[in-house]
């Protein structure tokens, strides 16, 4: 059965700095489909990110991007300039390419944004 | 604003009431889940529909019933339900069929409360 382990139950950033979250996970498949969502306080779960197994190209949007290491079963979520809005919980996610529709998370990362 | 909507945002209910939560989409998405995260833990998925079938059951007890009426609809009714079943309860929709990955978008949640 596949795993999603986020070793850092919190974590604290100053504005405009640079902050990386810990994402590892455990699965015998070669191909599968990885994420990372934001729940703010609104309590909306907001896809932030996602990466495709099979390429290995690093995704990126705007501020955010992830280091994919596909042999150290690695995700981590580097924010870039990081603002109060990006203040919620963090969520890994792992997802198989079979049609169990199953997005696994990992027990997510408090991130606070300090001005 | 969050294109998956969910009503009511908040709801109390004693042990002997019947309610249900409604999920509604118009992004013409025809897979349909209903997640339950208590507080400080990830989502935990429930059900999943899928082209108004319900194709996957978690094993969850009968007191929680789901129901997709239509494409863009779905509920979950509730009955006789007990005070740890308190918990946001998240609606998501992906679309279908899904070539590649398809990733969730989620709505703010049912934030229920069980005395």
């Amino acid at each position: 059965a596949q795993t999603v382990t986020q070793s850092q139950p919190e974590m604290s950033v100053q504005e405009a700095e640079t902050v990386t979250l810990s994402c590892t996970y455990d699965t015998s498949e070669n191909n599968y489909y990885l994420f990372w969502y934001k729940q703010p306080p609104s309590r909306q779960m907001i896809l932030v990110i996602r990466q495709e197994a099979y390429k290995q190209q690093n995704a990126t949007e705007n501020r955010f991007s992830v280091n994919f290491q596909k042999a150290a079963k690695s995700f981590s979520l580097k924010i870039s300039d990081s603002q109060l809005g990006d203040t919620a919980m963090y969520f890994c996610a792992f997802m198989s390419p079979d049609n169990t529709d199953k997005l696994i998370f990992g027990t997510g990362t408090r991130l606070q944004v300090f001005p | 604003d969050t294109e998956v909507t969910q009503t009511p945002k908040h709801l109390v209910m004693g042990m002997t009431n019947k309610k249900s939560l409604k999920c509604e989409q118009h992004m013409g998405h025809r897979a349909m889940y209903w997640y339950k995260q208590k507080a400080k833990k990830p989502p935990e998925l429930m059900f999943v529909y899928s082209y108004e079938k319900l194709s996957i059951n978690e094993s969850v007890p009968s007191r929680f019933s789901p129901e997709c009426p239509n494409s863009s609809l779905l509920n979950l009714h509730l009955h006789a339900l007990q005070p740890e079943d308190s918990a946001l309860y998240l609606c998501a929709s992906s679309q279908r069929p899904r070539t590649g990955y398809s990733p969730l978008h989620f709505g703010n949640g049912t934030r229920l409360t069980v005395t």
